[in-house]
């Protein structure tokens, strides 16, 4: 079975201050993590995924498989990063089912 | 043409009633899939085709119906439904399945929120 977990259902955070979400999975293969954000009024979209090793929005994200951990990252908040955040996992090959974690609100307070 | 659409954006139905939720994608992807999200919930898998053909059915009731009848259109056939599935009900695509030990980028409508009186 594949899990993920988010912690905190609501975050706010100054603009200009660093900022975190956190992610736990638990899955006995090799998933693939996968941050998706929806800002208001839009449609769910991609954020980043932990193969690309990319910085999207100033956001970065690490798989550490020692912690089961995914948690997604940004040095310095801006107000238009509040959305709602969530984690997601895909599993082996094979498995495509797209779990995803129950979310984190963020807020950044100007 | 780089989106997602769905249709209706808003249905109420009796639980009676026939219905049917229709999603459309131009990219040329392959896989389609239905979500269901329940307010303040994450979005939860329903259902996968790949090539037309139904790949994962997450034990779904049989109210629910879907069809693929071809590589850019999926429809979801309602049918007796319960006040209990009222939510919103959101379709993605995807380049293809996962292959070579990677996924592909799921792309979101912006859903069809049904309200089962």
């Amino acid at each position: 079975a594949q899990r993920v977990t988010q912690p905190e259902k609501l975050l706010s955070v100054f603009k200009g201050a660093p900022v975190e979400l956190k992610c736990n999975y638990s899955y006995s293969g090799s998933p693939e993590l996968f941050w998706y954000v929806q800002y208001s009024r839009q449609r769910l979209q991609l954020l980043l995924r932990h193969i690309s090793r990319e910085s999207i929005k100033g956001f970065t994200a690490d798989l550490n498989k020692g912690e089961t951990s995914f948690h997604l990252k940004k040095p310095f908040a801006q107000e238009e990063d509040s959305a709602m955040y969530y984690c997601a996992l895909s599993g082996d090959f094979g498995n495509e089912k797209l779990t995803f974690g129950t979310g984190t609100r963020l807020t950044i307070i100007p | 043409d780089t989106e997602v659409t769905q249709t209706p954006k808003h249905l109420v139905m009796g639980m009676t009633n026939k219905k049917s939720l229709k999603c459309e994608q131009h990219m040329g992807h392959r896989a389609m899939y239905w979500y269901k999200q329940k307010a303040k919930k994450p979005p939860e898998l329903m259902f996968v085709y790949s090539y037309e053909k139904l790949s994962i059915n997450e034990s779904v009731p049989s109210r629910f119906s879907p069809e693929c009848p071809n590589s850019s259109l999926l429809n979801l056939h309602l049918h007796a439904l319960q006040p209990e599935d009222s939510a919103l009900y959101l379709c993605a695509s995807s380049l293809r399945l996962a292959a070579s030990g990677r996924s592909y980028e799921q792309y979101f409508g912006p859903g069809t929120r049904l309200t089962v009186t």
